[in-house]
């Protein structure tokens, strides 16, 4: 079983804070790097999927960075609302396993 | 609308007692996966199939069974439930293994 970890686990910041995750994953064997937001009582949904060594993926607020060399990605949301509140996970799909492996989330509360 | 649908959403069960949750997609896609989901644990893959008639284990395939005779459905079988199965599951579906995965609702599940 591949090891992904995402760090912090949990995070509280501020209405209008920025903030950044990480995610670590095997440098060896990479072929793609998922990111997911999920709200409670909800499933998960896709935020990215990268697959470029120094790709950057941007959706409104939140962008992520990929640096597959040293396996790791981040995940930033700039000026962080309530409604981000939700736990973001990461996934690493190696080329060998052509498995996706998830971590275990970074849960993530905005205060208003 | 293109979904996930699973069933039943929430199940209470006793040990022994044989049970299906359903899944189905209607997206047309090739790859199906089922997850389980435990607190302080990522999502971990159960078994995965890449086309009709084509399954296979994941990280933790102990106590299930599944099968996929057709196209869009993919449902998971526990021939004998036990308390350690109790569980949130979620069903996913995507074009590729390495591709987005598209979440059903979940299932949480428990035995006793």
């Amino acid at each position: 079983i591949l090891n992904v970890e995402q760090s912090p686990q949990s995070l509280h910041v501020q209405e209008g804070d920025s903030t950044n995750f990480t995610c670590s994953f095997p440098s060896s064997n990479f072929y793609a790097l998922h990111w997911y937001r999920w709200e409670t009582a909800k499933s998960p949904e896709a935020l990215f999927v990268m697959t470029l060594n120094g790709d950057e993926k941007k959706k409104g607020r939140i962008s992520a960075t990929l640096n597959t060399k040293e396996g790791y990605s981040y995940l930033y949301i700039k000026g962080s609302q309530p409604e981000d509140s939700a736990t973001y996970l990461c996934a690493f799909f190696s080329g060998s396993a052509r498995q996706l492996t998830f971590g275990s989330g970074t849960q993530l509360t905005v205060l208003p | 609308e293109a979904q996930v649908t699973q069933n039943p959403r929430y199940l209470i069960t006793v040990t022994g007692k044989k049970l299906t949750v359903t899944c189905s997609q209607n997206m047309n896609h090739e790859y199906m996966s089922w997850y389980r989901q435990d607190p302080g644990l990522g999502l971990r893959q159960i078994y995965y199939s890449m086309n009709v008639e084509v399954t296979d284990k994941g990280d933790v395939p102990e106590g299930y069974k599944v099968s996929r005779k057709e196209k869009r459905n993919f449902p998971l079988i526990l021939e004998s439930p036990s308390p350690n199965q109790t569980s949130l599951y979620f069903c996913a579906s995507s074009f590729t293994s390495a591709g987005e995965q598209y979440f059903g609702p979940g299932t949480r599940l428990t035995v006793t």
